[in-house]
């Protein structure tokens, strides 16, 4: 069965600190994959989607990135964090362009001070 | 206009009484209806898809779908406490506005069922 691991679950960085945060997928091949990003009582926003190897799109113009080093490893990566980056971080992935929808990891918080 | 529109809520439920949720979308290509259910400090969990006109039953809920109309439903029955979430609608783009089909996701219906 497919699983999808995200770490760290939680995470406290001061403003101006360097972020990464991964996420992988076990047991499907050529997924999908997704960077989501849920502020306070906040709807999702996607901020990056990938659909291979090396293949990433933006949605938000921000201070962050992305990348897909391998199949099923999906980074999200900042140089220096922002006050406003604060939200929980979900990664998602899906087959067949999303007709069965999306699976997303377990999230990760993030508090930036 | 948002493209999946939901009621914020919170949507006061009597335990054992039906909920009742609603969420329209804007293209008229969508294809395929999704709902999600987010319990606090969590992250969402797929309960339920739908893709033809009508009515999809699984345990308790019910997706309903009228193209036509253009709004999706999810109705819960005998509310418990445990249902006490957030749910969020999710429609995938139609394939002729969309080639890579991506989901867009409402901002979510709170329910809070009261014993």
């Amino acid at each position: 069965s497919q699983t999808i691991h995200q770490w760290p679950a939680t995470l406290v960085q001061p403003v101006g600190s360097p972020l990464s945060l991964e996420c992988t997928v076990e047991g499907t091949s050529n997924p999908n994959l997704y960077w989501y990003r849920q502020a306070a009582g906040r709807g999702l926003q996607l901020l990056f989607y990938s659909v291979g190897i090396g293949q990433i799109s933006s949605e938000v113009p921000q201070n962050l990135s992305a990348s897909r080093p391998q199949d099923r490893q999906f980074i999200l990566s900042s140089k220096k964090l922002l006050l406003s980056d604060s939200g929980f971080y979900l990664c998602a992935w899906s087959v067949l362009q999303g007709l069965y929808g999306y699976t997303f990891g377990s999230g990760t918080r993030l508090t930036v001070v | 206009q948002k493209e999946v529109e939901q009621n914020s809520g919170p949507l006061s439920v009597p335990e054992g009484a039906i909920a009742s949720l609603n969420c329209t979308y804007s293209d008229r290509g969508s294809q395929s209806f999704f709902w999600y259910r987010q319990y606090s400090g969590k992250s969402p969990e797929l309960i339920m898809f739908i893709y033809s006109n009508g009515d999809k039953e699984d345990g308790r809920f019910t997706a309903q779908l009228n193209k036509a109309s253009q709004y999706v439903s999810l109705l819960i029955r005998d509310s418990q406490p445990s249902d006490s979430a957030t749910y969020l609608c999710a429609v995938k783009a139609g394939l002729t506005t969309d080639s890579w089909g991506k989901l867009q996701f409402g901002a979510g219906t709170q329910v809070v069922v009261t014993p």
